[in-house]
């Protein structure tokens, strides 16, 4: 399967605009990139996902490269409640078109006040 | 509107034991997917069901099974309780196939 590459950590401080970089050299065509966060015991939370172009919503934005090997995920102005491990993940989907989601182990995010 | 919602939040098993977890999707997702979580790592692939029909299979011994029902809940079974089968498994619904993911809060399993 392919694979995602994030940093362990990440650092920032709040009402600061956050880059949390990925890597995925392996990604096929078909692989959409999603981004999900979770904090402790609690399940991830969606964040936002796409297959090329680079994508917005209310809680984020989406940058991906032009050879599609690594995107960046923006927070535009982090706050407190922003605190928790971000996966960057690659939904594979299969010839008999099963879908799913591969976790790599994310990046633990902290805000400072 | 609720979300996707699991039971039991807690259990803990015998190994050898069997256990059953449900899941109940959004209302109108059609697809469901189980994650296992260890502690300290991320989620892996389980199973997709989509449609009542199996879609997926992670790499995951016979022990573990699951089903879809009419109404789109599912179950998740695991026989034969190993004490590393102890994670936080994870339920995940969506409208469509492609869509973004909603997990629920998840059930944390310990076998001792």
């Amino acid at each position: 399967d392919a694979k995602t590459t994030q940093p362990n950590s990440m650092e920032s401080n709040e009402e600061e605009p956050v880059h949390l970089p990925c890597n995925h050299s392996t990604i096929s065509g078909t692989d959409y990139i999603h981004w999900y966060r979770q904090l402790p015991s609690q399940g991830p939370e969606y964040v936002i996902h796409g297959l090329t172009s680079n994508v917005n919503n209310r809680m984020a934005s989406l940058a991906i490269a032009e050879d599609r090997k690594s995107s960046t995920l923006i927070l535009h102005r982090a706050t407190l409640r922003d605190a928790a491990v971000y996966y960057c993940i690659l939904r594979l989907t299969s010839i008999q078109g099963a879908q799913k989601l591969v976790f790599g182990q994310g990046t633990r995010l902290t805000i400072n006040p | 509107d609720a979300g996707v919602t699991q039971s039991p939040t807690h259990l803990i098993k015998t190994r050898g034991q069997q256990v059953t977890l449900r899941c109940s999707p959004i209302s109108g997702h059609k697809s469901v997917s189980w994650y296992q979580q260890v502690l300290g790592q991320g989620p892996q692939f389980i199973f997709q069901y989509y449609e009542k029909e199996e879609r997926g299979r992670g790499n995951f011994p016979d022990r573990f099974s699951a089903r879809q029902f009419p109404n789109y809940s599912s179950e998740l079974n695991v026989n034969a309780l190993l004490l590393g089968d102890s994670a936080l498994y994870l339920c995940a619904s969506s409208l469509v196939t492609g869509s973004g993911y909603t997990f629920g809060s998840g059930t944390r399993l310990t076998v001792v």
